[in-house]
């Protein structure tokens, strides 16, 4: 059974820094492209980031270009996000998904807020 | 102008069908395209149902009942979803999402109501 759960989601003040993780499982992860999505409370779905099996090609929503990090251990079947200078608009529900998007994981919350 | 456009809202009665539009903007051809679709009921994490491209070019996600379905409107520039035989728990979130351009599209998403 395909797992993903992300995890390190806490609250940040505007202009900090975070970094989420996304643990999976039951399914060979080195050979499955990634991504990460969010959903702001009470609103839609917004794709963030894409990164391929092996980390060599990756893809950044708008939104977060220049200032979020996609990577990938393969070793430790995990995936990341580094998030820098966090908005108030970036507070959502962190999920992780196989790409292409068959399997949304567990998500983690992020809040921005002084 | 969005990507992807989806109607706010769908209400549909039990034993019903329901269709939901997903259009696709002006310029950018529906024919080209795999169209993902996602159920989302509340508080749970979204569910991929289907894609399709094609009658060739398509597949049911995993435990997926057949009565989901996916097609286009060619005419409409549009993918569709359609779900035969309504049940008061297909009431939910519906998003379509395309790979357009290196990135995902989501559209906004049609709550369906099953009254």
């Amino acid at each position: 059974e395909v797992q993903l759960v992300a995890s390190g989601g806490t609250l940040v003040q505007p202009g900090g820094s975070l970094r989420v993780s996304c643990a999976a499982s039951g399914f060979t992860f080195s050979s499955h492209e990634m991504s990460w999505v969010r959903q702001a409370p009470g609103k839609g779905l917004e794709w963030l980031s894409y990164i391929s099996s092996t980390g060599n090609t990756i893809y950044y929503a708008d939104s977060v270009k220049g200032r979020f990090t996609i990577s990938r251990d393969n070793a430790r079947n995990s995936l990341y996000l580094q998030m820098n200078s966090l908005r108030a608009e970036d507070t959502a529900v962190y999920s992780c998904a196989r790409f292409p998007i068959d399997y949304w994981g567990l998500g983690t919350l992020v809040t921005v807020s002084s | 102008q969005p990507v992807l456009t989806q109607p706010t809202s769908l209400s549909a009665s039990p034993g019903a069908s329901a269709r939901f539009t997903c259009t696709l903007r002006s310029g950018i051809n529906v024919g080209t395209y795999r169209i993902y679709w996602y159920q989302q009921k509340t508080g749970s994490l979204p569910r991929y149902l289907l894609r399709y491209k094609s009658d060739s070019d398509n597949q049911q996600g995993s435990g997926v009942p057949s009565r989901f379905s996916g097609s286009k409107d060619a005419s409409a520039n549009a993918g569709l979803l359609l779900i035969s035989g309504l049940q008061s728990e297909d009431e939910a979130d519906y998003y379509c999402a395309v790979w357009y351009s290196n990135t995902v599209v989501f559209g906004g998403g049609t709550r369906l109501t099953v009254l």
